[in-house]
């Protein structure tokens, strides 16, 4: 059972346009985690947000988590080449001790230059 | 410091092969897991482990076996590959807290034909 949802799937811009890409579930997280993953590489963390409505930014990135802590979104201003990867969110949950992730879809992003 | 890795990067396998894929992290972190990856699924938990001498069983357990004799070492064994285990699998590693940060291998690819 896929707990989170990523959309779009695939997204191809232009070298300098804005996207957004977003992260949904209908289960409430303690945490979310966004990821990017290059070509024949592991996923390397970007960000950690874990209070509801909570806006961490990154240099061009901008990361929120929402305010129920079901959803989460990514935003990147003035895309660049160098952005070009697969973009995984991640959620935690309270209890246990195990620090189990659970993964959503992944949205695939080309920048063109 | 290496991080994780992970031996082998490839693999073929003809169906019914046995195989095992290791992973080292040199960071001393207490939890460690296997993921798999496929298109379109992001990545599923196959098993995870949060110590030396235990391991549990993950999201999509069936047909693959683990063990973690060492802190550092986590093995995941498949005793009789199936074409659906054609994949590219990932090990973590992390510690204990409320983060959740996990910290990935560079992957192995391995296709059973």
């Amino acid at each position: 059972t896929q707990l989170l949802e990523q959309s779009p799937q695939f997204l191809s811009i232009q070298e300098g346009e804005n996207l957004t890409v977003y992260c949904n579930s209908s289960s409430v997280f303690s945490s979310l985690q966004w990821y990017r993953q290059e070509p024949g590489e592991g996923p390397v963390l970007l960000v950690t947000v874990v209070t509801g409505g909570e806006v961490k930014k990154l240099k061009r990135l901008t990361f929120q988590f929402g305010d129920a802590r079901k959803d989460s979104s990514l935003h990147i201003t003035a895309a660049q080449p160098g952005d070009t990867g697969l973009y995984l969110c991640a959620g935690g949950r309270y209890g246990g001790a195990t620090n189990k992730l659970i993964f959503g879809t992944g949205t695939l992003l080309a920048v063109q230059p | 410091n290496a991080g994780v890795t992970q031996t082998p990067k490839f693999r073929v396998l003809k169906t019914g092969q046995s195989m095992t894929l290791l992973c080292a992290q040199d960071m001393n972190h207490e939890y460690m897991y296997w993921y798999r990856q496929d298109p379109g699924m992001g990545l599923r938990l196959i098993h995870y482990s949060v110590g030396e001498g235990t391991t549990a069983k993950g999201e999509v357990p069936d047909g693959y076996n683990v063990s973690r004799l060492k802190k550092q070492n986590f093995l995941l064994g498949l005793e009789s590959a199936a074409p659906s285990q054609t994949s590219v699998y990932f090990c973590a590693s992390t510690y204990p807290g409320k983060s959740y940060e996990q910290y990935f291998g560079p992957g192995t690819r391995l296709t059973v034909t």
